[in-house]
């Protein structure tokens, strides 16, 4: 069966710092993978999504960016986090043979202080 | 473009009530809908979908929702709330051949009163 896994759960970063949040799926090849964040009391903002290696497309300019290194691998980083990047950032993969729907990932709460 | 919006950020109910969410889309191909649950500090978990089979569609915990065409809704129901459904609910449209095809709504937050 198919599993997505994204870690960490939580992160408390100063400003400036870096970050680098991973997540993974397995069981399936070729997934769309997807990186969404939800600010407190917001509802879900889409920041990039993938449809195979290499391949990011960006939906919101900001100073994140992501990388594809492998099949299964999201990866969302940041050279220098700002207070306004807080908030709680899900990974999500689409299996095209699936009607469609999304799985989510538990999610990282990331707190920039 | 499709786009979704629901109805109430808020909703309130008494524990055994009737649970109504609202949702009304938008597109331009026939649809697939979707209703996604949220609980604190956790991911999103399907609840229920439409790929244009039945248009009346059971869910996990006791949930169903009715796609109606005409009015363009696909509201989420229960016959009778459960503490545990207090959480945050998503309505979500998806189209056909779009690999950035699905849109979420704004989310409505579902409180249960003891």
């Amino acid at each position: 069966s198919q599993t997505i896994h994204q870690w960490p759960a939580t992160l408390v970063q100063p400003v400036g710092s870096p970050l680098s949040l991973e997540c993974t799926v397995e069981g399936t090849s070729n997934p769309n993978l997807y990186w969404y964040r939800q600010a407190a009391g917001r509802g879900l903002q889409l920041l990039f999504y993938s449809v195979g290696i290499g391949q990011i497309s960006s939906e919101v300019p900001q100073n994140l960016s992501a990388s594809r290194p492998q099949d299964r691998q999201f990866i969302l980083s940041s050279k220098k986090l700002l207070l306004s990047d807080s908030g709680f950032y899900l990974c999500a993969w689409r299996d095209t043979g699936q009607d469609y729907g999304y799985t989510f990932g538990s999610g990282t709460r990331l707190t920039v202080v | 473009a499709q786009s979704v919006t629901q109805l109430g950020s808020h909703v309130s109910v008494s524990e055994g009530a009737l649970v109504l969410l609202r949702c009304n889309y938008s597109s331009s191909v026939p649809p697939y809908l979707f209703w996604y649950v949220q609980y604190p500090n956790q991911g999103l978990q399907l609840l229920l979908k439409y790929t244009s089979a039945a248009t009346l569609v059971k869910g996990i915990n006791g949930f169903e929702a009715e796609f109606k065409k005409s009015e363009t809704s696909f509201h989420l129901t229960k016959p009778s709330a459960h503490m545990s459904d207090a959480a945050e609910y998503f309505c979500a449209v998806s189209e056909v051949g779009n690999n950035n095809d699905m849109r979420f709504g704004a989310g409505t937050r579902l409180t249960v009163k003891p």
